[in-house]
């Protein structure tokens, strides 16, 4: 089956703590983004790749950092900048920058 | 800057009734406009889309939506709702200049009710 994998589901982050959250996907996209989604807020693009090592900063890049070393794979790491990261955590990728994206079933980081 | 508004943050009915779900946007430019919804605890599916042509979108569901750029609307429709259908419903934009960056609405909660 061809789709975003997320891992984990749940993640727990206790304070002064980085993690790193998972996104793989099989669709031999070029495009991957990372959102967060709090409540009543919708989504806020955190960071996004058009290419295999390449990245641009979204609105709330602040606290993030990712990396783009294979086209399949965009880890997100929450460092500890990041004060206030419980949220739910999703993301995307598409053929290209101007195309439809599509979601993974997303990650909800908790803090300790 | 361009900006998405949902003008309304829940939206409940009964089954069978029809509903629409608002959704009003900012930009100077064209734009390509987009619905997704999201069950409980999942990432978002998308719904329909509109790039370009007919001003009337469809969904495999039932949905409907129609790009109205004079008044800068993308309003979702459905002439009779499900159970099922209850979700988080965002609408979202792309300056198609850009290209690749969505901008969320705030996401209108639709709760159907036996």
């Amino acid at each position: 089956d061809g789709g975003i994998t997320q891992s984990p589901k749940y993640l727990f982050r206790k304070e002064g703590q980085n993690v790193t959250l998972s996104c793989e996907q099989n669709l031999n996209h070029d495009a991957m983004y990372w959102y967060r989604q709090d409540p009543g807020q919708g989504l806020r693009l955190i960071y996004y790749s058009q290419i295999v090592n390449d990245f641009q900063k979204g609105d709330i890049a602040e606290g993030y950092s990712v990396s783009r070393e294979k086209k399949e794979s965009f880890p997100l790491t929450v460092t500890s900048a990041q004060k206030n990261p419980t949220a739910f955590y999703l993301c995307a990728s598409s053929i290209g920058v101007k195309e439809t994206q599509y979601f993974g079933p997303g990650t909800r980081l908790l803090v300790l | 800057a361009q900006s998405v508004t949902q003008l309304d943050s829940q939206v409940p009915v009964f089954e069978e009734a029809p509903v629409e779900l608002r959704c009003n946007y900012s930009s100077s430019v064209s734009v390509y406009l987009f619905w997704y919804v999201q069950y409980p605890n999942q990432g978002l599916q998308l719904l329909l889309k509109y790039l370009s042509g007919s001003t009337l979108v469809e969904s495999i569901n039932g949905f409907e939506a129609e790009f109205n750029k004079s008044q800068t609307s993308f309003h979702l429709r459905k002439p009779s709702v499900h159970i099922s259908d209850t979700a988080e419903y965002f609408c979202a934009v792309s300056e198609s200049a850009q290209g690749g960056k969505l901008i969320f609405g705030q996401g209108t909660e639709l709760s159907v009710k036996p």
